[in-house]
């Protein structure tokens, strides 16, 4: 079965700190990986998009990573601000599933001033 | 431009009740999803549209759920009757392009919390 994973499911830092949050997943046939970004009531916002031919995308202060051979992603985030304070949630398209996401549970971050 | 509208954002309904939910995804996405979220979980999908056509239902409780995409634009999605397991945020989602090897960005709308007592 094809999973996502992702640790840990809450974090809380102070602000400034730079932070690493983890994805794994079971399968390396993959077309993509996705960094989401859901906020309490809200839908979710794409943070950034990684194609399996790709290693990296970075947005700002924002670094992804992907790694599929040992089916791992890393969602970076320097110098972190109370705004910040979101869920975030990876998801995975695997080959022959037609464009279908599958999400990680999320972690919870929450960025103290 | 306009993003994924959905409607209601809040529904609390009885068990047993019948309940819809509406979506308008952006103009021109050819491919529409709806997705189930549990509390404290990842979205899963429930239906998968490109046009009209369901092309993947395989996640959808057929029993009690339905959808349609009508003309290949907005969608409904139903429940009837509801279970009080059915409590969760429905979230519709689109994208350009169509096929299985759609690589888009999908757009996710605000999404419908539904409550079942």
């Amino acid at each position: 079965k094809q999973e996502v994973t992702q640790i840990p499911a809450a974090l809380s830092v102070p602000e400034g700190e730079n932070l690493v949050l983890n994805c794994s997943f079971t399968d390396s046939a993959i077309y993509n990986l996705q960094w989401f970004r859901q906020d309490p009531g809200k839908g979710l916002t794409s943070l950034l998009l990684i194609q399996s031919s790709q290693r990296e995308q970075t947005s700002g202060r924002l670094n992804a990573s992907l790694d599929k051979s040992s089916g791992r992603s890393t969602l970076y985030i320097a110098a972190s601000q109370p705004g910040d304070s979101a869920t975030y949630l990876c998801a995975v398209t695997f080959y022959n599933q037609g464009g279908k996401l599958i999400f990680g549970q999320g972690t919870e971050l929450s960025v103290k001033p | 431009e306009a993003g994924v509208v959905q409607s209601p954002r809040y529904k609390i309904i009885e068990k047993k009740q019948p309940v819809a939910f509406w979506c308008n995804p952006i103009s021109g996405h050819n491919t529409l999803y709806w997705y189930r979220q549990n509390l404290g979980q990842g979205p899963e999908l429930l239906i998968r549209y490109e046009n009209e056509e369901a092309v993947d239902d395989s996640q959808l409780p057929k029993d009690r759920f339905s959808a349609e995409r009508l003309k290949g634009v907005d969608s409904t999605l139903k429940i009837q009757p509801a279970e009080l397991g059915d409590s969760a945020v429905y979230l519709c989602a689109s994208s350009p392009r169509l096929g299985g090897r759609n690589t888009d960005t999908q757009y996710f709308g605000p999404g419908t919390r539904l409550t079942v007592l």
